[in-house]
C-alpha cells in the first residue's frame, strides 16, 4: 500500500499568516492526491483534486501543487474559518489510503 | 442537491454484525462509484472499502478483508456495508461518499457519519 507522510502534524499560525503542509508518498502516484479539511463533528471537505484542481466553491486561498511523490497545500492567508484538521489523499492505486492528517491551530 | 444519509450504527459486541446503509439523493447514483471512509475516535481517515456504479468491481482495506461486504441497490439508490466477526478496532464513526469520477477516485460528497462502537 502507498504511505502518505504529512508533515507537519500540527502547527500553529495567526490569522493572515501563508500556510503550507507538505505530503510525501512512498511511491509515484502522478497527480493522483486530494486534500480535504475537516472541523471536529463534521465530515471532511473536499479542497483539492489531481493535486493542484480547486474543487468548487472553495475560496481562492487555497492551492495546491506537486507531482511524483512531493505534493503542497497551500493556504495564501489564513482566515478564522480555516482552523481545522486537513489531510491528503492518493487514488493512483487501491488500497486508497490518507495522510495522518495536520492539525491547524491558532497562535 | 447531493445528499446522503447514513444508518444502521450502533453498539455492538466483539464478533457481532452490522448493517450499514446510506441513502443517497440529488445525482445519478448509478453512475457513480461509491466509498466507505471510517475514523475511529480522535484518529485520522481511513478508507474501508468501494464499489463501482455496476458492482462489478469491489475494493477492501486488508484491515477489513473477509469480514466486511461493500454492495449497493442503484433501484433504490442505496450503499451497504455488511460488517461481520466484528472487533474492538472497528469502533469509528463510518461515512459513505461519493467518488468524483472513475479517473479521480477521490471522494467529494459525504455523508454526516454513523457511529460504530464494539464493546462488549
Amino acid at each position: 500500500a502507498i504511505q502518505l507522510t504529512q508533515t507537519p502534524s500540527s502547527l500553529s499560525a495567526s490569522v493572515g499568516d501563508r500556510v503550507t503542509i507538505t505530503c510525501r508518498a512512498s511511491q509515484v502516484i502522478s497527480s493522483a492526491l486530494a486534500w480535504y479539511q475537516q472541523k471536529p463533528g463534521k465530515a471532511p471537505n473536499l479542497l483539492i483534486y489531481a493535486a493542484s484542481t480547486v474543487q468548487s466553491g472553495v475560496p481562492s486561498r487555497f492551492s495546491g501543487s506537486g507531482s511524483g511523490t512531493d505534493f503542497t497545500l497551500t493556504i495564501s492567508s489564513l482566515q478564522p474559518d480555516d482552523f481545522a484538521t486537513y489531510y491528503c489523499q492518493q487514488f493512483n492505486s487501491y488500497p486508497l489510503t490518507f495522510g495522518g492528517g495536520t492539525k491547524v491551530e491558532i497562535k | 442537491e447531493v445528499q446522503l444519509v447514513e444508518s444502521g450504527g450502533g453498539l455492538v459486541k466483539p464478533g457481532g454484525s452490522l448493517r450499514l446503509s446510506c441513502a443517497a439523493s440529488g445525482f445519478t447514483f448509478s453512475s457513480y462509484s461509491m466509498n466507505w471512509v471510517r475514523q475511529a475516535p480522535g484518529k485520522g481517515l481511513e478508507w474501508v472499502s468501494s464499489i463501482v456504479g455496476t458492482s462489478v468491481y469491489t475494493y477492501y482495506a486488508d484491515s477489513v478483508k473477509g469480514r466486511f461486504t461493500i454492495s449497493r441497490d442503484n433501484a433504490k439508490n442505496s450503499l451497504f456495508l455488511q460488517m461481520n466477526s466484528l472487533r474492538a478496532e472497528d469502533t469509528a464513526v463510518y461515512y459513505c461518499a461519493r467518488t468524483i469520477s472513475t479517473i479521480v477516485v477521490a471522494p467529494d460528497y459525504w455523508g454526516q457519519g454513523t457511529l460504530v462502537t464494539v464493546s462488549s
